[in-house]
Protein backbone atom coordinates (compact mmCIF):
# COMPACT_ATOMS: atom_id res chain seq x y z
CA UNK A 1 0.00 0.00 0.00
CA UNK A 2 1.22 3.56 -0.66
CA UNK A 3 1.43 6.34 2.52
CA UNK A 4 2.37 10.11 2.02
CA UNK A 5 4.72 11.22 4.93
CA UNK A 6 5.18 14.85 5.52
CA UNK A 7 7.31 16.80 8.19
CA UNK A 8 8.00 18.82 10.48
CA UNK A 9 3.84 18.54 11.90
CA UNK A 10 4.19 21.56 12.74
CA UNK A 11 6.46 25.03 12.79
CA UNK A 12 7.38 28.27 14.22
CA UNK A 13 9.78 30.53 12.22
CA UNK A 14 10.44 33.81 12.33
CA UNK A 15 9.98 36.35 9.96
CA UNK A 16 12.86 36.53 7.55
CA UNK A 17 13.96 32.98 8.10
CA UNK A 18 14.16 29.77 5.42
CA UNK A 19 11.85 27.30 4.92
CA UNK A 20 11.92 23.34 4.22
CA UNK A 21 8.90 21.19 4.69
CA UNK A 22 9.83 17.95 3.00
CA UNK A 23 6.99 15.24 1.66
CA UNK A 24 8.15 11.92 0.70
CA UNK A 25 5.72 9.21 -0.74
CA UNK A 26 6.39 5.25 -0.05
CA UNK A 27 4.55 2.50 -2.30
CA UNK A 28 4.50 3.58 -5.59
CA UNK A 29 6.67 4.76 -8.36
CA UNK A 30 6.74 8.36 -10.67
CA UNK A 31 3.83 9.88 -9.04
CA UNK A 32 2.61 13.37 -9.83
CA UNK A 33 2.81 15.63 -6.57
CA UNK A 34 1.31 18.62 -5.54
CA UNK A 35 2.06 20.98 -2.66
CA UNK A 36 -0.95 23.28 -1.45
CA UNK A 37 -1.61 25.58 0.99
CA UNK A 38 -4.45 26.30 3.19
CA UNK A 39 -5.81 29.13 5.15
CA UNK A 40 -7.74 29.71 7.82
CA UNK A 41 -8.97 26.08 8.11
CA UNK A 42 -10.84 26.71 4.32
CA UNK A 43 -9.95 27.03 0.59
CA UNK A 44 -7.05 24.84 -0.74
CA UNK A 45 -4.65 27.03 -3.25
CA UNK A 46 -2.17 24.54 -5.07
CA UNK A 47 0.74 26.13 -5.04
CA UNK A 48 2.73 23.60 -7.07
CA UNK A 49 3.09 20.03 -9.15
CA UNK A 50 5.44 18.06 -10.79
CA UNK A 51 5.61 15.23 -12.96
CA UNK A 52 8.63 13.76 -12.28
CA UNK A 53 12.40 14.41 -10.87
CA UNK A 54 13.85 18.03 -11.64
CA UNK A 55 9.89 18.80 -13.41
CA UNK A 56 8.49 21.99 -11.46
CA UNK A 57 5.28 23.53 -11.95
CA UNK A 58 4.07 26.82 -10.24
CA UNK A 59 0.76 27.57 -9.96
CA UNK A 60 0.70 30.89 -8.40
CA UNK A 61 4.07 33.67 -8.23
CA UNK A 62 5.15 34.41 -4.55
CA UNK A 63 7.85 33.79 -2.05
CA UNK A 64 7.89 29.78 -2.31
CA UNK A 65 9.91 27.17 -4.17
CA UNK A 66 9.52 23.57 -4.58
CA UNK A 67 12.40 21.24 -5.86
CA UNK A 68 11.60 17.32 -6.86
CA UNK A 69 15.43 15.74 -6.13
CA UNK A 70 14.11 12.32 -6.26
CA UNK A 71 11.27 10.37 -7.28
CA UNK A 72 9.41 10.40 -4.22
CA UNK A 73 10.13 13.64 -2.29
CA UNK A 74 9.29 17.16 -3.08
CA UNK A 75 10.17 19.90 -1.21
CA UNK A 76 8.44 23.27 -0.65
CA UNK A 77 11.40 26.17 0.38
CA UNK A 78 11.43 29.68 0.75
CA UNK A 79 14.67 31.77 1.47
CA UNK A 80 12.50 34.28 3.14
CA UNK A 81 9.76 33.99 5.05
CA UNK A 82 6.77 36.48 4.66
CA UNK A 83 3.68 36.56 7.51
CA UNK A 84 1.55 35.64 5.08
CA UNK A 85 3.27 32.73 4.28
CA UNK A 86 1.62 31.16 7.54
CA UNK A 87 -1.28 28.47 6.63
CA UNK A 88 -1.40 24.75 7.05
CA UNK A 89 0.85 23.18 4.25
CA UNK A 90 -0.54 19.92 2.35
CA UNK A 91 1.51 17.46 -0.26
CA UNK A 92 -0.79 15.12 -2.18
CA UNK A 93 0.26 12.50 -4.98
CA UNK A 94 -1.74 10.38 -7.79
CA UNK A 95 -0.49 8.12 -10.35
CA UNK A 96 -2.63 6.77 -13.18
CA UNK A 97 -1.43 3.36 -12.79
CA UNK A 98 -3.06 3.22 -9.45
CA UNK A 99 -6.34 5.65 -10.48
CA UNK A 100 -7.06 5.12 -13.71
CA UNK A 101 -8.07 8.23 -15.14
CA UNK A 102 -9.52 9.43 -12.93
CA UNK A 103 -6.32 10.93 -10.87
CA UNK A 104 -7.70 11.44 -7.50
CA UNK A 105 -5.12 12.56 -4.76
CA UNK A 106 -4.37 11.43 -1.50
CA UNK A 107 -3.45 13.83 0.82
CA UNK A 108 -0.21 13.59 3.73
CA UNK A 109 -1.00 14.84 6.76
CA UNK A 110 0.09 18.64 6.97
CA UNK A 111 2.23 20.95 8.44
CA UNK A 112 0.91 23.65 10.35
CA UNK A 113 3.51 26.47 9.46
CA UNK A 114 3.25 30.19 11.92
CA UNK A 115 5.73 32.57 10.49
CA UNK A 116 5.83 35.35 13.58
CA UNK B 1 -13.08 25.00 -17.63
CA UNK B 2 -13.83 22.38 -14.70
CA UNK B 3 -15.56 23.95 -11.56
CA UNK B 4 -17.68 22.49 -8.84
CA UNK B 5 -19.61 25.00 -6.14
CA UNK B 6 -20.38 23.84 -2.68
CA UNK B 7 -22.99 26.37 -1.97
CA UNK B 8 -23.11 26.26 1.65
CA UNK B 9 -20.59 27.32 4.28
CA UNK B 10 -21.59 25.40 7.02
CA UNK B 11 -24.53 22.35 7.39
CA UNK B 12 -25.93 21.67 10.81
CA UNK B 13 -27.65 18.39 11.62
CA UNK B 14 -28.61 16.41 14.54
CA UNK B 15 -26.85 13.02 15.60
CA UNK B 16 -28.85 10.46 13.77
CA UNK B 17 -30.82 12.30 11.19
CA UNK B 18 -30.02 12.18 7.77
CA UNK B 19 -27.37 14.94 6.17
CA UNK B 20 -26.47 16.23 3.05
CA UNK B 21 -23.74 18.45 1.36
CA UNK B 22 -24.53 19.82 -1.47
CA UNK B 23 -21.94 19.96 -4.86
CA UNK B 24 -22.82 21.28 -8.05
CA UNK B 25 -20.44 20.92 -10.79
CA UNK B 26 -19.59 22.15 -14.53
CA UNK B 27 -17.57 20.35 -16.60
CA UNK B 28 -16.83 19.42 -20.61
CA UNK B 29 -16.79 15.78 -21.40
CA UNK B 30 -17.27 12.83 -19.19
CA UNK B 31 -17.26 14.36 -15.65
CA UNK B 32 -15.41 12.58 -12.95
CA UNK B 33 -16.06 13.58 -9.32
CA UNK B 34 -14.38 13.29 -5.65
CA UNK B 35 -15.25 13.84 -2.37
CA UNK B 36 -12.83 14.40 0.75
CA UNK B 37 -13.19 15.14 4.15
CA UNK B 38 -10.95 16.87 6.33
CA UNK B 39 -11.02 16.46 10.27
CA UNK B 40 -9.16 19.56 11.93
CA UNK B 41 -5.12 19.75 11.62
CA UNK B 42 -5.65 16.63 9.54
CA UNK B 43 -4.81 16.14 5.70
CA UNK B 44 -7.65 15.32 3.05
CA UNK B 45 -9.33 12.17 3.01
CA UNK B 46 -10.45 10.45 0.07
CA UNK B 47 -14.09 9.64 0.15
CA UNK B 48 -15.38 8.15 -2.69
CA UNK B 49 -15.88 9.13 -6.56
CA UNK B 50 -18.11 9.11 -9.05
CA UNK B 51 -16.92 7.65 -12.96
CA UNK B 52 -19.35 6.51 -14.43
CA UNK B 53 -22.44 3.97 -14.43
CA UNK B 54 -24.88 3.73 -11.13
CA UNK B 55 -26.04 7.29 -9.62
CA UNK B 56 -25.64 6.47 -6.66
CA UNK B 57 -21.74 5.81 -5.54
CA UNK B 58 -21.09 4.39 -2.08
CA UNK B 59 -17.78 5.80 -0.05
CA UNK B 60 -16.11 5.06 3.19
CA UNK B 61 -17.84 5.55 6.58
CA UNK B 62 -20.82 4.96 5.37
CA UNK B 63 -20.99 8.13 3.10
CA UNK B 64 -22.87 7.91 -0.29
CA UNK B 65 -22.96 10.34 -2.78
CA UNK B 66 -25.99 11.11 -5.86
CA UNK B 67 -24.78 11.93 -8.98
CA UNK B 68 -27.58 14.02 -11.23
CA UNK B 69 -26.66 14.75 -14.02
CA UNK B 70 -29.85 17.18 -15.33
CA UNK B 71 -29.49 19.44 -12.10
CA UNK B 72 -25.60 18.98 -12.10
CA UNK B 73 -24.96 17.80 -9.00
CA UNK B 74 -23.43 15.12 -6.91
CA UNK B 75 -24.76 15.76 -3.22
CA UNK B 76 -23.19 13.92 -0.63
CA UNK B 77 -25.71 12.06 1.65
CA UNK B 78 -25.38 10.02 4.69
CA UNK B 79 -28.58 8.39 6.24
CA UNK B 80 -28.17 8.79 9.76
CA UNK B 81 -25.24 10.96 10.86
CA UNK B 82 -22.55 10.54 13.83
CA UNK B 83 -21.25 13.55 15.84
CA UNK B 84 -18.06 11.90 14.36
CA UNK B 85 -19.00 13.31 11.08
CA UNK B 86 -18.69 16.85 11.88
CA UNK B 87 -15.51 17.98 9.59
CA UNK B 88 -14.71 20.01 6.81
CA UNK B 89 -16.31 18.18 3.27
CA UNK B 90 -14.95 19.06 -0.10
CA UNK B 91 -15.65 17.92 -3.86
CA UNK B 92 -13.39 18.18 -6.21
CA UNK B 93 -12.91 17.50 -10.43
CA UNK B 94 -10.31 17.19 -11.96
CA UNK B 95 -9.17 19.56 -14.96
CA UNK B 96 -7.36 18.43 -18.36
CA UNK B 97 -3.74 18.71 -16.75
CA UNK B 98 -4.86 16.41 -14.03
CA UNK B 99 -4.65 18.70 -11.33
CA UNK B 100 -8.38 18.99 -9.20
CA UNK B 101 -10.64 21.96 -9.05
CA UNK B 102 -11.49 22.01 -5.25
CA UNK B 103 -15.07 23.37 -4.12
CA UNK B 104 -14.59 26.14 -1.36
CA UNK B 105 -16.03 23.38 1.03
CA UNK B 106 -18.67 23.22 3.68
CA UNK B 107 -18.23 22.53 7.35
CA UNK B 108 -20.69 19.67 8.88
CA UNK B 109 -21.55 20.18 12.54
CA UNK B 110 -23.72 17.35 13.69
CA UNK B 111 -25.33 17.70 17.10
CA UNK B 112 -25.35 15.78 19.85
Amino acid sequence: SQTIHQWPATLVQPVGSPLSLECTVEGTSNPNLYWYRQAAGRGLQLLFYSVGIGQISSEVPQNLSASRPQDRQFILSSKKLLLSDSGFYLCAWTNQRLTGVTYEQYFGPGTRLTVT
Amino acid sequence: AQSVAQPEDQVNVAEGNPLTVKCTYSVSGNPYLFWYVQYPNRGLQFLLKYITGDNLVKGSYGFEAEFNKSQTSFHLKKPSALVSDSALYFCAVPDSSYKLIFGSGTRLLVRP
